[in-house]
């Protein structure tokens, strides 16, 4: 089966650009993750969907970053505008509701200079 | 809230060194744990898991037995080898809950 898919892998922007990453999940995987990883830190979660909607998103910065999942399958998350503490490396990952199945994609690595 | 620490890195062993990563938890319910590994260039692996207290995890030589008594979930190996070489992240799920929540994470070099 094909993994979680991201683009793209790495992303250099300038402080106070926007930014936007795209995740295709599993296929069938009804739940969708966005986790920040931030150098020497493990992964944190930023959102989670469940089909179309939003599970979580307490950990959001939503004054900068906004993510959204349209039919329940692809998502993206954007950043608008970025900091240099936005450096990071953003994942992605799927699994089927209730399963303790995570698929995590090979991320996108964003650095803010 | 929920937390994870793991033993501070990094870690270097020669090859067929045994291997103990520490790892920790807090938690206001019953979590499942799992150890995840990140290869070079890829992305993050489910390495074993274990739901309940007591349960015993295992996957590629690896171990790790859930102990509540002392809230940990060490990962340990008899044998390691330069393959094994990764970054290697202690989680927890809580009950009724999907996300994750990580441990900072290990990087582990073995040396041939």
């Amino acid at each position: 089966e094909a993994g979680v898919a991201q683009s793209p892998r790495y992303k250099i922007i300038e402080k106070r650009q926007s930014v936007a990453f795209w995740c295709n999940p599993i296929s069938g995987h009804a739940t969708l993750y966005w986790y920040q990883q931030i150098l020497g830190q493990g992964p944190k979660l930023l959102i989670q969907f469940q089909n179309n909607g939003v599970v979580d998103d307490s950990q959001l910065p939503k004054d900068r970053f906004s993510a959204e999942r349209l039919k329940g399958v692809d998502s993206t998350l954007k950043i608008q505008p970025a900091k240099l503490e936005d450096s990071a490396v953003y994942l992605c990952a799927s699994s089927l509701p209730d399963s303790y199945g995570y698929t995590f994609g090979s991320g996108t690595r964003l650095t803010v200079v | 809230g929920d937390s994870v620490t793991q033993m501070e890195g990094p870690v270097t062993l020669s090859e067929e060194a045994f291997l103990t990563i520490n790892c920790t938890y807090t938690a206001t319910g019953y979590p499942s744990l799992f150890w995840y590994v990140q290869y070079p260039g890829e992305g993050l692996q489910l390495l074993l898991k274990a739901t309940k207290a007591d349960d015993k995890g295992s996957n590629k030589g690896f171990e790790a037995t859930y102990r509540k008594e002392t809230t940990s979930f060490h990962l340990e190996k008899g044998s390691v080898q330069v393959s094994d070489s990764a970054v290697y992240f202690c989680a927890l799920r809580d009950q009724g809950a999907q996300k994750l929540v990580f441990g900072q994470g290990t990087r582990l070099t073995i040396n041939p």
